[in-house]
């Protein structure tokens, strides 16, 4: 397809359970992002993939959190044992990257509700 | 720690009107500021700026930098209800030479009435 694509684009998880969130970029596309966008607030930058160099994590605030990205392509972001302050929008971004005038192009986002 | 401020919080406008949303920053190595427009789901993408006092615009939408006063404004001229939206300002730093995460603003939420 021509943008990011995520998914589910809902999810609602009982407290406690891990859930898994995907996002496939923009063909081409060498740098990937993950933020979070809870009610009225913005976006909180998460984790960032370049290429094949180590994923700056200093974003995520938790252990329970992680992301993976297999073949410089799709990520996957898990959450272990969810709580309910958990419940936001997770938006995947990707670029070009090493390119210097790439701005960032979002998918739709995953809302995740924690019960 | 870098950050982003963006004022107002919200604006309601009649359709018509001209608005002008604003936005300051303190980073450390800054690269860019973008602007975004985010209706329901994806933000989507409005400016990138890098230089500053050089306008850029995109119909009634228009947008500059200064980085001696370390912020941007963006204009939106004869604003229609389908202007109404979340606007985000994010600005880019990097030390290494290659693209680096963006720090978002909380958002200036507009409303274009009839």
């Amino acid at each position: 397809g021509a943008g990011v694509s995520q998914s589910p684009s809902n999810k609602v998880t009982e407290k406690g359970k891990d859930v898994e969130l995907r996002c496939d970029p923009i063909s081409g596309h060498t740098a990937l992002y993950w933020y979070r966008q809870s009610l009225g607030q913005g976006l909180e930058f998460l984790i960032y993939f370049q290429g094949n160099s180590a994923p700056d994590k200093s974003g995520l605030p938790s252990d329970r959190f992680s992301a993976e990205r297999t073949g410089g392509s799709v990520s996957t972001l898990t959450i272990q044992r969810t709580q309910q302050e958990d419940s936001a929008v997770y938006l995947c971004a990707s670029s070009l990257g090493r390119t210097y005038n790439s701005p960032l192009h979002f998918g739709n986002g995953t809302r995740l509700t924690v019960t | 720690e870098d950050k982003v401020v963006q004022s107002p919080l919200s604006l309601v406008v009649h359709e018509g009107d001209t608005v002008t949303l604003n936005c300051s920053y303190e980073v450390t190595n800054f690269r860019s500021l973008l602007w975004y427009k985010q209706e329901k789901k994806a933000p989507t993408f409005l400016f990138m700026l890098t230089s500053s006092g050089i306008e850029k615009k995109s119909g009634r939408l228009s947008s500059i930098l200064d980085k001696k006063e370390l912020f941007s404004i963006l204009n939106i001229t004869a604003t229609q209800t389908g202007d109404s939206a979340v606007y985000l300002c994010a600005v880019e730093a990097s030390d290494t030479g290659t693209a680096s995460k963006l720090t978002f603003g909380t958002g200036t939420r507009l409303q274009v009435t009839l």
